[in-house]
């Protein structure tokens, strides 16, 4: 069964830095790429950025391009999204999610990590 | 960028009853290799969103066939039949041919 657990969430004030990470089981993570999406409290979903399975190639929403980054460790099966300059507007949900094969659809979901950017 | 126009925002529904969501692109979601990457989903209260439909049409592993998707190129439109209480939520579609996308949701309440 494919689980996906995300941490790291928090209150943080504006300017700061936050990282997320999220921990993947029951399926073969170094062969998958893998997504962080958001949703603001409210608010619809948000893609926000895509790793290659090998972490060749990296894709950001313009929301946060140049402010965050995706990365990966496949030995520990863990995705991570490096969060800087948080602005108020960056207050979500954030949700790791792994699509189905060869659909594009994001079949599988974490619990999300709830980021709260506030002075 | 590709926008997602979903309508209505909101949609109120007998139990038992039939309903109809539309998603609209701002670009054709044909993929050069000919497929077509729109999904529904469905974000039950104080859950994560879950897949109902991958590549327009497909019911994904589980879904009730109550649940169908149809379309092409920019419009497309998720049914639902003899709905049931727990298909109360926001339904949402997403585009996967460029980046990815999400429409705004539509929200499915009971009359």
């Amino acid at each position: 069964e494919v689980q996906l657990v995300e941490s790291g969430g928090g209150l943080v004030k504006p300017g700061s830095s936050l990282k997320l990470s999220c921990v993947a089981s029951g399926f073969t993570f170094s062969s998958y790429g893998m997504h962080w999406i958001r949703q603001a409290p409210k608010k619809g979903l948000e893609w926000i950025a895509l790793i290659y399975y090998d972490s060749s190639n990296k894709y950001y929403a313009d929301s946060v391009k140049g402010r965050f980054t995706i990365s990966r460790d496949n030995s520990k099966n863990t995705l991570y999204l490096e969060m800087n300059s948080l602005r108020s507007e960056d207050t979500a949900m954030y949700y790791c999610a792994k699509t189905y094969d060869g659909t594009y659809s994001f079949a599988y979901w974490g619990q999300g990590t709830l980021v709260t950017v506030s002075s | 960028d590709v926008v997602m126009t979903q309508t209505p925002v909101s949609l109120s529904v007998s139990l038992g009853g039939q309903v109809s969501i539309s998603c609209r692109s701002s670009q054709s979601l044909v993929h050069n290799n000919g497929n077509t990457y729109l999904s529904w989903y469905l974000q039950k209260p104080g859950q994560s969103p879950q897949l109902l439909i991958y590549k327009v049409s497909n019911r994904f592993s589980g879904i009730s066939d109550r649940f169908s998707g149809s379309g092409s190129g920019t419009d497309f439109t998720l049914k639902i039949s003899r709905v049931e209480p727990d298909d109360l939520g926001v339904y949402y579609c997403g585009q996967g041919t460029q980046y990815r996308t999400f429409g705004g949701g539509t929200k499915l309440e009971l009359k």
